[in-house]
């Protein structure tokens, strides 16, 4: 069965500081990847995506993903957060035979000191 | 463009009883999708619609919830009778496709004491 772990539960960092949040995925097929993000009393919404090529995804708002297949790795990054980037950020997986049934991690929660 | 639409936002209820909750997706996206959170944990798929036919409810609780998806377009989740486990927040997405970006309601958080 696919899993999602995401390593860090909680993080806080100071504004302008470097990001990178783990996540790792148990699947033995070609998967597509996901990051969402949930800001203070919004809904998720997608931050960046990785269905084939580049394995390096660049998303919105500067946020950025490598796909390492060797590692069954996806982990986000941003190499100087914002105070706004305090959010709640979910990994999720799927497989190719139903790309829209995603698999979620547990959420990282980023807390960013102004 | 106008979003997922959820109601109600806020539910509470005693164990037993039940709740139903509703969704209206975006206009012209075929796929619907039903999650619940649990508090601390990611979103879990319960149902998953292609128009008005079901394509995944293999983690439905059939016991005790229903959903449906007449004509299409708007689509209803039913706990009957609800326990204190399903305390979350059930969350409901629609897509233009199956492509995997998916577009989500706030959510109906449900309180079950």
């Amino acid at each position: 069965a696919q899993s999602v772990s995401q390593h860090n539960h909680h993080v806080i960092l100071s504004e302008a500081a470097s990001l990178e949040l783990g996540c790792n995925y148990s699947y033995g097929g070609t998967v597509n990847l996901f990051w969402y993000v949930q800001y203070p009393g919004q809904h998720l919404q997608l931050l960046l995506k990785y269905f084939s090529g580049d394995p390096l995804v660049k998303g919105i708002k500067g946020f950025e993903a490598e796909f390492i297949k060797s590692k069954f790795s996806f982990n986000l990054r941003k190499p100087s957060v914002q105070w706004s980037d305090t959010a709640e950020y979910f990994c999720a997986v799927s497989s190719s035979s139903n790309t829209g049934k995603l698999i979620f991690g547990q959420g990282t929660t980023l807390q960013v000191k102004p | 463009e106008a979003g997922v639409a959820q109601s109600p936002r806020y539910k509470i209820i005693e164990k037993r009883q039940s709740v139903a909750f509703w969704c209206n997706p975006i206009s012209g996206h075929a796929t619907l999708y039903w999650y619940q959170q649990i508090l601390g944990q990611g979103p879990k798929l319960l149902i998953q619609f292609q128009n008005n036919g079901v394509v995944d409810d293999s983690q439905l609780p059939k016991d005790r919830f229903s959903a449906e998806r007449l004509k299409g377009v708007d689509s209803t989740l039913k706990i009957q009778p609800a326990k204190l486990e399903d305390s979350a927040v059930y969350l409901c997405a629609s897509s233009f496709n199956r492509d995997g970006e998916l577009f989500f309601g706030e959510g109906s958080r449900l309180t079950v004491l």
